[in-house]
């Protein structure tokens, strides 16, 4: 199985700072098509998980810009420009390219 | 707006069945398909298998087969996840996820297996 490797596992911010979270990929998630499925999600205490970038740099509907998505192959990063309040929580990335499914970890985002 | 509707919270027996369901309502259920998700606090989210509504037609991670069987009732717009020979290792948070970007979750249904 493709094993995300999500760092930090914990990231500490005060509002308004940009941070950015990372997912390595034990293999490379570019698909014989030529999409790449990495996906990031959000688990706000106490919720379900909800989309926010998919493949790779794709702005989930209704999520707002300062998330932003990047990387290609093993190698992707979530950025937050502007830490807001309703963005603490638990990040998972997730990678569709290969079966099975898998998750990251997840970082947790604190303030500080 | 897309929404999907889990059944409740399970306390069942080891060893004994269970039958959790996912009601979409907001969409046409037949045009996604229809992910389960296990979540725990030692393993995080692990990926149980895909359904397509329309086909029945079915995914499952190796890990999970055996354990999980999935169906949907098209008529009803509702997915269904049966776990059966339950353990304590199965105890757990399960999610249903629209779609193969997983873009919206059901609330989760909490399955407690204790004798």
């Amino acid at each position: 199985d493709v094993v995300l490797t999500q760092t930090p596992p914990t990231l500490s911010a005060t509002i308004g700072q940009s941070v950015s979270i990372s997912c390595r990929s034990s293999q490379s998630l570019l698909h014989s098509n030529g999409n790449t499925y990495l996906h990031w999600l959000l688990q706000r205490p106490g919720q379900s998980p909800q989309l926010l970038i998919y493949s790779v740099s794709r702005l989930e509907s209704g999520v707002p810009n300062r998330f932003s998505g990047s990387g290609s192959g093993t190698d992707f990063t979530l950025k937050i420009s502007g830490v807001e309040a309703e963005d603490l929580g638990v990040y998972y990335c997730v990678q569709g390219t290969h079966a099975p499914w898998t998750f990251g970890g997840g970082t947790k985002l604190e303030l500080k | 707006q897309v929404q999907l509707q889990q059944s409740g919270a399970e306390l069942v027996k080891p060893g004994t069945s269970v039958k959790l369901s996912c009601k979409a309502s907001g969409y046409t259920f037949t045009s996604n398909h229809m992910n389960w998700i296990k979540q725990t606090t030692g393993q995080g989210l692990e990926w149980i298998g895909i359904i397509n509504p329309g086909s029945g037609g079915t995914s499952y991670n190796v890990k999970f087969k055996g354990k999980a069987t999935l169906t949907v009732d098209k008529s009803s717009s509702t997915a269904f996840m049966q776990l059966s020979s339950l353990t304590p290792e199965d105890s757990a948070v399960y999610y249903c996820a629209r779609g193969t970007i997983m873009d919206a979750w059901g609330q989760g249904a909490s399955v407690t297996v204790s004798s």
